[in-house]
């Protein structure tokens, strides 16, 4: 079955610093993948379309110049929270689409602490 | 703007029981309905899909479009139905996923 990946599963780092976050495709290309974050108890809130060879389509409220994503390859989105603030702990989760199935497939998250 | 609500945030049932989570959604086109499921420490993952018209691991769940709901069933609940489930809408033509907040449904013995 399709099988999306994220690494790191977690991370902590001081605030002012950066953190890129992975997510990767292990058995199909994506065109299309997503990046969401969940704060706790609460429901998955699309943060941006990321699309391969493309610019990413972010949604409303969301700083493109803080959330920083490059889709550079069919199978790789990364995510990199520059200058991170305590704010920005968060659970991140990436999908990807596999056109031929139609459908969305989630990575395991990653967990991101900013002391 | 697609909304949707899911106004249990827990369920609980004892084993055997009937169990319906309930979803309702605000979209003024024609929408493609989600439910996703998430089990303890695991990732998210497609439980049904309303064009599907399929049964999956027991449950079910029916587009009605005159009252926008996408309610979930099941007729008898098993231990291992304990997850958290989430709905989801697909604006028509779109790829991108709206959610619900979400019910976490404990079934107990």
């Amino acid at each position: 079955g399709a099988v999306v990946s994220q690494h790191p599963s977690w991370v902590i780092c001081k605030s002012g610093t950066s953190v890129k976050i992975e997510c990767r495709s292990l058995d199909f290309q994506a065109t299309t993948m997503f990046w969401y974050r969940q704060f706790p108890k609460q429901s998955l809130m699309l943060m941006a379309t990321s699309n391969e060879g493309s610019k990413a389509t972010y949604e409303q409220g969301v700083e493109k110049d803080k959330f920083l994503i490059n889709h550079a390859s069919l199978t790789l989105s990364t995510l990199t929270v520059t200058s991170a603030h305590p704010e920005d702990s968060s659970f991140y989760i990436c999908s990807a689409r596999d056109t031929l199935l139609n459908e969305q497939f989630f990575g395991p998250g990653t967990r991101l602490t900013v002391l | 703007a697609q909304r949707v609500t899911q106004p249990e945030k827990l369920l609980s049932v004892f084993k055997g029981a009937p169990v319906e989570l309930k979803c309702n959604y605000s979209y003024s086109g024609s929408p493609e309905l989600f439910w996703y499921v998430q089990y303890s420490r695991q990732r998210l993952q497609l439980l049904l899909r309303h064009i599907s018209r399929e049964s999956i691991k027991g449950f079910t769940a029916d587009l009605n479009k005159g009252e926008t709901s996408f309610h979930l069933k099941k007729p008898f609940a098993q231990e291992e139905d304990s997850a958290m489930y989430y709905c989801a809408l697909k604006a028509g033509g779109g790829n991108k996923l709206t959610f619900g907040t979400g019910t976490q449904l404990k079934v107990e013995l």
